[in-house]
């Protein structure tokens, strides 16, 4: 199953909202996660099922979506939200992800 | 909360081989299971494969098949990723990542908890 998506990057003030689409190659139902990953540190996980917020996660990120097109969606970007984000799914093996979404902020 | 230690880095010759540690601690720990990913320079994440821990049931991604193996210590609860026959292209940074089968099950799950990651270099 291959992931994609959009954009690849994208650069946005603090306060602002983006959002980052992923597409599947074929239907995952809701079985898809998103992930940050930023320079140091361990990566992060952010939603799973679609649009369930993991522990810890809050509420300026939301996600939705299902069958094979899915968005991510940050609210009141804060200066912590810089990195790569991906979209992966989990309804089978192999497990796989997207490119990634650098956001970098102005 | 569950943490997954690994290693920072290492630094291997072509041909030889690897055995990257992921230990494991905190509540739950021994209910998830561990999986396997890596990335390298500028490629996406890769799922290379996963070990439901005290059952024993490995999966391996296809492209990994016969050079990587998984296998665990239960008395430290450390998860080794064996690497054999390294080659350049092997350079990444490899990382532990925990998922949560449903209860009776054990299916793969979302990725909750995630190690730091080590890089292995292969020149």
């Amino acid at each position: 199953i291959q992931m994609t998506q959009s954009p690849l990057s994208l650069s946005a003030s603090l306060g602002d909202r983006v959002i980052i689409t992923c597409r599947s190659s074929q239907d995952i139902k809701n079985y898809v996660a998103w992930f940050q990953l930023t320079p140091g540190k361990p990566p992060r996980s952010l939603i799973f099922g679609s649009s369930n917020l993991q522990r810890g996660i809050p509420s300026r990120f939301s996600g939705s979506g299902w069958g094979t097109d899915f968005t991510l969606t940050i609210t009141n970007l804060q200066p912590d939200d810089f990195g790569t984000y991906y979209c992966q799914h989990y309804i089978e093996y192999p497990l796989t992800f997207g490119e990634g979404t650098k956001l970098e902020i102005k | 909360q569950v943490q997954l230690e690994q290693p920072g880095a290492e630094v291997k010759k072509p041909g030889s081989s690897a055995k990257v540690p992921c230990k494991a601690s905190g509540d739950t720990f021994n209910k998830r299971a561990i999986n396997w990913l890596r990335q390298a320079p500028g490629q996406r994440l890769e799922w290379i494969g996963r070990l439901v821990p005290l059952v024993g049931v490995l999966t391996y991604a296809d492209d990994f098949k016969g050079r990587i193996t998984i296998s665990e210590d239960i008395s430290t609860a450390t998860v080794y990723l064996h690497l054999n026959n390294l080659r350049s292209e092997d350079t990444a940074v490899y990382y532990c990542a925990s998922d949560l089968p449903p209860a009776g099950s054990i299916d793969v799950s979302s990725l909750d908890f995630w190690g730091q990651g080590t890089l292995v270099s292969v020149s």
